[in-house]
């Protein structure tokens, strides 16, 4: 079992709808980042938070340290909202593991 | 200071040649690592450095696979005779003690 586990692994939704990614760890972590990968491009930093809830624009990431889960959610999902969402986390040797990435494929 | 820069963004090469990538982390960062993603999966450790030593190294780094970071500043990656099982993402990761991580966008290696 992957130290962190993402869900769903492919989502296809109509444009305009609320999007929520989900991401469960087993690991000890100090931070969680949200990724984002555009085919065939490189990973950008969406989010790290360590506790509560970061916004930046139509992204919401949320983060439930007891429960050991975190959400990234797309308000108003737009097809350039089109990539791979891939959390990540530090496990207790201080590598980062990363989830397997959900890829999300929003039509028009 | 524009965050972690990796060089080159993408990277063709013949089967059998070598290649070597760079990372050029934020300038405070102690801690370097480097990771490989493949298609449909998510990246794998590979390496990880403080300031110039290489503390962990991944089975995953085969003999023909070595990085450096000679001045515990920027760190390089050198792939000797490529297989077109290398082709990957190469993505470089830095972070400074407790404070989250600042990640590269990557080099992108095409191995024919």
């Amino acid at each position: 079992k992957n130290e962190v586990e993402q869900s769903p692994q492919n989502l296809t939704a109509q444009e305009g709808e609320f999007i929520t990614i989900n991401c469960s760890y087993s690991v000890g972590i100090s931070a969680l980042h949200w990724l984002q990968q555009h085919p065939g491009g490189g990973i950008v930093s969406l989010f790290m938070l360590s506790s509560g809830k970061k916004k930046h624009g139509r992204l919401i990431a949320t983060i439930n340290i007891q429960e050991k889960h975190s959400s990234l959610h797309i308000t108003a999902s737009h097809p350039r909202d089109s990539a791979v969402y891939i959390c990540a986390a530090p496990n207790r040797d201080d590598k980062i593991i990363f989830g397997k990435g959900t890829r999300l494929h929003i039509l028009p | 200071d524009t965050g972690v820069s990796q060089d080159p963004r993408h990277k063709i090469t013949k089967r059998g040649q070598n290649v070597t990538f760079r990372c050029d982390p934020i300038s405070e960062h102690n801690r370097l690592y480097w990771y490989r993603q493949t298609l449909g999966q998510g990246p794998e450790f590979l390496t990880y450095f403080q300031n110039e030593a290489q503390l962990e190294k991944s089975r995953l780094l085969s003999d023909r696979f070595s990085a450096e970071r000679p001045k515990g500043s920027f760190s390089t990656l050198e792939i000797q005779r490529t297989e077109q099982g290398d082709s990957a993402m190469y993505l470089c990761a830095s972070r400074w003690d407790v404070y989250g991580y600042t990640f590269g966008s990557g080099t992108r290696l095409t191995v024919v």
